[in-house]
């Protein structure tokens, strides 16, 4: 059966540190990984690696993905209160999108 | 003008009833979903459709049926509703499975 586990399940920081989440996977026929930010109603679309050793940013956040290791980093810089949210990461492959557990990020002012 | 739409947010139901709750998405995307984040939220897929046509259909009860009229709706239909299926339910959709959009979930509260 495929299998996503994130660590930490939940981080409490002060604005301005810097988080890295966590997240392997096992997932046959493989296609991606996905990181999805969920505040208080659905979650959200961050990034999607399909590639290893290829960082992908947006703004603070930037990820990348080890298919080697089967792994994957969300680092998140200069953290901010409105980046408080759970941290879902998911394993693509043809069929479906399996989750992990998240990590729940609190971010204190 | 949103995405994925689904109704309704909040069900509050009394054991033993039937319910349905209905999604809708105007992405032209050809793949819907429906997913069950428990009270940890841990996301679990329950079924998934191509194009109108059942592709995953996980180990879910026969009290869940659900039905794709066309391949912008995706409805779920709960049967005789127990008190273990208390969950936020969640539609989503996707571009040959790839990122999934989702709708703003259905909180449902069976008493």
């Amino acid at each position: 059966e495929d299998k996503v586990v994130q660590s930490p399940l939940s981080l409490v920081v002060h604005e301005g540190d810097t988080v890295t989440l966590n997240c392997s996977y096992e997932v046959t026929n493989f296609r991606s990984l996905l990181w999805y930010k969920q505040e208080k109603k659905a979650p959200t679309f961050l990034f999607m690696l399909t590639s290893s050793g290829i960082e992908k940013k947006s703004g603070r956040l930037s990820s990348i993905l080890d298919k080697k290791e089967l792994f994957s980093i969300l680092n998140i810089t200069a953290t901010q209160t409105g980046d408080s949210a759970v941290y879902l990461c998911a394993g693509l492959n043809a069929g479906k999108s399996t989750f992990g557990d998240g990590t729940t990020l609190t971010v204190k002012p | 003008d949103t995405a994925v739409s689904q109704t309704p947010k909040y069900l509050v139901t009394q054991m033993g009833n039937d319910k349905s709750i209905k999604c809708e998405q105007n992405l032209g995307h050809d793949t819907m979903y429906w997913y069950k984040q428990d009270s940890k939220k841990f996301l679990k897929i329950m079924f998934s459709y191509n194009n109108k046509e059942l592709i995953i259909n996980e180990t879910v009860p026969n009290r869940f049926s659900p039905k794709s009229p066309d391949k912008a709706h995706l409805n779920l239909h709960i049967n005789s509703l127990e008190l273990g299926d208390s969950a936020v339910y969640f539609c989503a959709s996707s571009h040959r499975n790839e990122k999934l959009f989702f709708g703003s979930g259905t909180q449902l509260s069976v008493l």
